[in-house]
Formats: C-alpha cells, structure tokens, sequence
C-alpha cells in the first residue's frame, strides 16, 4: 500500500515569508498528525486530527501556524510568518483511529529551513 | 505528564556487537511504550512496542525491548549489530486515552565495521 506522502521535501525561505506543507495519509486512516522535529531533538506533536475534526493542537502556536483536514483526507500544515526558530523537519503520520496502542506510520517529512 | 528520557545521545558499536540503547519513562498511568527507527531522509518507523500483554517485546531486525516496571525502563537491545542498524532511534510514550505520543529526544546508533 502506499505511504503517507508530503510534500514539499525541502523548503528554504526568509523570515517573515509564509511557506504552506501538504500531506496524503495512508488510504482509510481516520487519524492525521503533524510534528515538529528540531535537529537535535525527538518530533512534538503540533495537531492532531480525527477525521476533519481537531483532537489535540495544545501545542500548536496558532499565533503564526494553521492547519486544516477539510475533507478528512489530506492535510495542510500553514506557517505565517516565519520565524528563524521554525526551522525544522515537519512530520506527518496517519493512523487507523485514535487507539492508543495504535502503531503511527510516518511520511519521509519536510524540510524547513528559515534564513 | 508523561515523559520519556533517551540516556545517551550517540551510541558507537562494532559491528558483531551487542547494540543496548536506554529509555527511562515517567507516567503516572500505566504506559504503552514504543521505539521508532529512522534512517536518514526517510520517516519514522516503528520497531516495536509495549502495550500491558508480554514484557519482552520483540520488534523487526532482530531487536527487543523489555518492559521493567520496577526501575522505569523500556531498554532496546539486539545481540549482534549490523552496519545497516546505523540510525536515530526514538523511545515514545503514550497513556490511555487521547494524549499524544510523546518521544525521546533520541540516540544515533552508529556501527564500526
């Protein structure tokens, strides 16, 4: 079966630029997830999706970033502006549902850099 | 809040060698706990993962992870290491419910031919 797909793979922009991430998951997985991975560091979670519905965005800093499942499909991750702290590797993963014990299947990411 | 702590963050095996990578979790529910795998440019991917049956736990590639309640750990270990094991590897947590998975910062596996 076909793996979750992103795209763009690699991003360059300015400070201040908006930049926009697309994901496809895995055919028939209800649940979408976008996470943030800084060099360095483990993937935070920015939202959480169930369907079309947002499950969790705690994390996401709504002041610059937004996402969206409109059709409880694909999804679009937002950033505006950008700031050099945004640079990062975003993550997308999809599951079958919300089930804890569930395994995530991750996309191959994009890469983000802010000059 | 649940938390995961990965001790080390690069580990250097020969290749033949015993690969033993540390994760230390806090939850003040019984946990499920997984390892991710992530090779470079590619996404994460899961190797196994604990979900309250057996306390050992065996994953793809000959890996293993036991569960010890008693000292918080979840430990990823496979006997003899190979040149293709080289990657980050990510301890995560996640409590019943709806919380989020929550990963280790992750150590980077390298192995010496």
């Amino acid at each position: 079966e076909a793996g979750v797909a992103q795209s763009p793979r690699y991003k360059i922009i300015e400070k201040r630029q908006s930049v926009a991430f697309w994901c496809n998951p895995i055919s028939g997985h209800a649940t979408l997830y976008w996470y943030q991975q800084i060099l360095g560091q483990g993937p935070k979670l920015l939202i959480q999706f169930q369907n079309n519905g947002v499950v969790d965005d705690s994390q996401l800093p709504k002041d610059r970033f937004s996402a969206e499942r409109l059709k409880g499909v694909d999804s679009t991750l937002k950033i505006q502006p950008a700031k050099l702290e945004d640079s990062a590797v975003y993550l997308c993963a999809s599951s079958l549902g919300l089930a804890f014990t569930g395994e995530l299947f991750f996309g191959e990411g994009s890469r983000l850099t802010v000059l | 809040a649940q938390s995961v702590t990965q001790l080390g963050s690069h580990v250097s095996v020969s290749e033949g060698a015993l690969v033993l990578l540390r994760c230390n979790y806090s939850s003040s529910v019984p946990p499920y706990l997984f390892w991710y795998v992530q090779y470079p440019n590619q996404g994460l991917q899961l190797l196994l993962k604990y979900t309250s049956a057996a306390t050992l736990v065996k994953g793809i590639n000959g890996f293993e992870a036991e569960f010890k309640k008693s000292e918080t750990s979840f430990h990823l270990t496979k006997p003899s290491a190979h040149m293709s094991d080289a990657a980050e590897y990510f301890c995560a947590v996640r409590n019943s419910g709806n919380t989020p998975l929550v990963f280790g910062k992750g150590t980077r596996l390298s192995v010496i031919a």
